[in-house]
């Protein structure tokens, strides 16, 4: 069964520093998403990608973060400067429709800011 | 209030029990709603689809109530495998864009 991939699966960086997540979305998905889940939280989503192009973000996703979609089969989410906040599990998510029950996500990497 | 208010939990529940949760939202223009699952420090996966009509998959059945703005869950003869923390997901539009995840209600079935 095709998956999303996402690597490292786990990422420890000092704040202040670069990250970028990494993500291999299924081969003929359309719709790429980012989310992300502080440990013992919701699930709260930072941004879709459609057509080279953020279609929607949310409040958190600041000019912190960036998303690319470099080479046609990874999109990637880059935090700037990483904050102790910034500590989560980051999910990536793709769609062939576009409709969110019809999204599968990866196993996410989880991020920790020291 | 939350945009999308799930019962707080958690659900102690021996195997074999019917278990609802309850899903509430606060958005009247809100168009599709899903219930998801998420096993500890997994992602989550889709469970099913939540249709006007409601909706069953073998043991679980959804249900929606739009002039109440809920959503159910009901989960007949539980099993331990149904151990998990079960997430309402509320969407505005017809594409994903923000969609809107609840807290989570977690279940555990013991034998």
């Amino acid at each position: 069964e095709p998956e999303v991939t996402q690597t490292p699966s786990h990422q420890v960086t000092q704040m202040g520093q670069e990250v970028i997540l990494r993500c291999v979305p299924i081969s003929n998905h359309l719709y790429f998403y980012w989310y992300r889940q502080i440990l013992g939280q919701k699930v709260e989503f930072l941004v879709s990608f459609y057509n080279n192009e953020i279609s929607e973000k949310s409040e958190i996703f600041d000019d912190q973060f960036s998303v690319e979609r470099p080479d046609g089969s990874n999109f990637t989410l880059k935090i700037r400067s990483t904050k102790l906040e910034d500590s989560a599990m980051y999910f990536c998510a793709s769609s062939r429709t576009g409709r969110v029950g019809e999204a599968f996500f990866g196993q996410g990497t989880r991020l920790t800011v020291v | 209030r939350k945009e999308v208010e799930q019962d707080p939990g958690p659900f102690n529940v021996p195997e074999g029990a019917t278990v609802a949760f309850n899903c509430t939202y606060s958005n009247s223009a809100s168009q599709s709603f899903f219930w998801y699952r998420q096993d500890c420090r997994k992602e989550p996966k889709l469970l099913m689809s939540v249709y006007s009509s409601g909706n069953e998959d073998g043991r679980f059945t959804a249900q929606l109530n739009r002039a109440s703005q809920y959503i159910s869950l009901l989960i007949r003869d539980s099993k331990l495998s149904d151990s998990a923390t079960y997430l309402c997901v509320v969407n505005s539009g017809a594409n994903a864009g923000k969609s809107t995840f609840g807290d989570g209600t977690t279940l555990t079935v013991k034998p």
